[in-house]
């Protein structure tokens, strides 16, 4: 089974809302990333957790924040959102390869819209 | 600089009508070379992993082929299923994060 799972599919935010977006897999992956894709670009990397820990913020606005509260579980908590937010943020997870090649799986993404 | 280029942008074929799409890459050491099929909307989906030189993979009408400098996804008689943006990606040998870096996709439309 290869299934990460987010919720929720849809999300309709105002500037001034605080809103969460959860991502699980139960692969035993130990790596879980945040990215966010705009219409028509290739997905653009926000945050590695590694070991439930953050290992890379790709200079990710402070609006933005992560949080990892196991192996299985990924939250991106949003604030003060802008418009220009608006995406479809995905969430990955791989397993933890040492000198090897590591084979991310997406979820299905969470389609946001910042009002 | 790390970098991936896929081509073309776009890519129109009738049903049947067999073709090849690239992906063009320069990193400072390549741990593996990905394809994703992702379709509006939708997170991508894992096609393959090719790890060095002269690596071939199949799966149903699509084989990906990676040289030193670039992949190849060959689509062998195109149905219109396959119509789909087809994402490339690198990961660096020196990366222990796993971080991807993406050409900027392919859009596939297959008529029938």
């Amino acid at each position: 089974d290869t299934e990460v799972t987010q919720t929720p599919k849809h999300l309709v935010m105002g500037m001034t809302n605080k809103k969460s977006l959860k991502c699980e897999q139960h692969m035993g992956h130990r790596a879980m990333y945040w990215y966010k894709q705009k219409a028509k670009k290739p997905p653009e990397l926000m945050f590695v957790y590694s070991y439930e820990k953050l290992s890379i913020n790709e200079s990710v606005p402070s609006r933005f924040s992560p949080e990892c509260p196991n192996s299985s579980l990924l939250n991106l908590h949003l604030h003060a959102l802008q418009p220009e937010d608006s995406a479809l943020y995905l969430c990955a997870s791989s397993q933890r390869e040492m000198g090897g090649a590591e084979t991310q799986y997406f979820g299905p993404g969470t389609r946001l819209l910042v009002l | 600089e790390d970098q991936v280029t896929q081509s073309p942008e776009a890519l129109r074929l009738q049903e049947g009508e067999s073709s090849s799409l690239n992906c063009s890459y320069t990193v400072s050491g390549l741990r593996g070379l990905f394809w994703y099929r992702q379709d509006p909307g939708k997170g991508p989906e894992f096609l393959f992993t090719l790890y060095s030189a002269g690596e071939e993979k199949e799966k149903e009408r699509l084989k990906a082929t990676l040289t030193k400098k670039e992949s190849f996804l060959h689509i062998t008689a195109p149905k219109p299923e396959d119509s789909a943006t087809y994402l490339c990606a690198v990961q660096q040998g020196s990366s222990n994060t796993g971080k991807l870096i993406f050409g900027q996709g392919t859009t596939l439309q297959v008529k029938p």
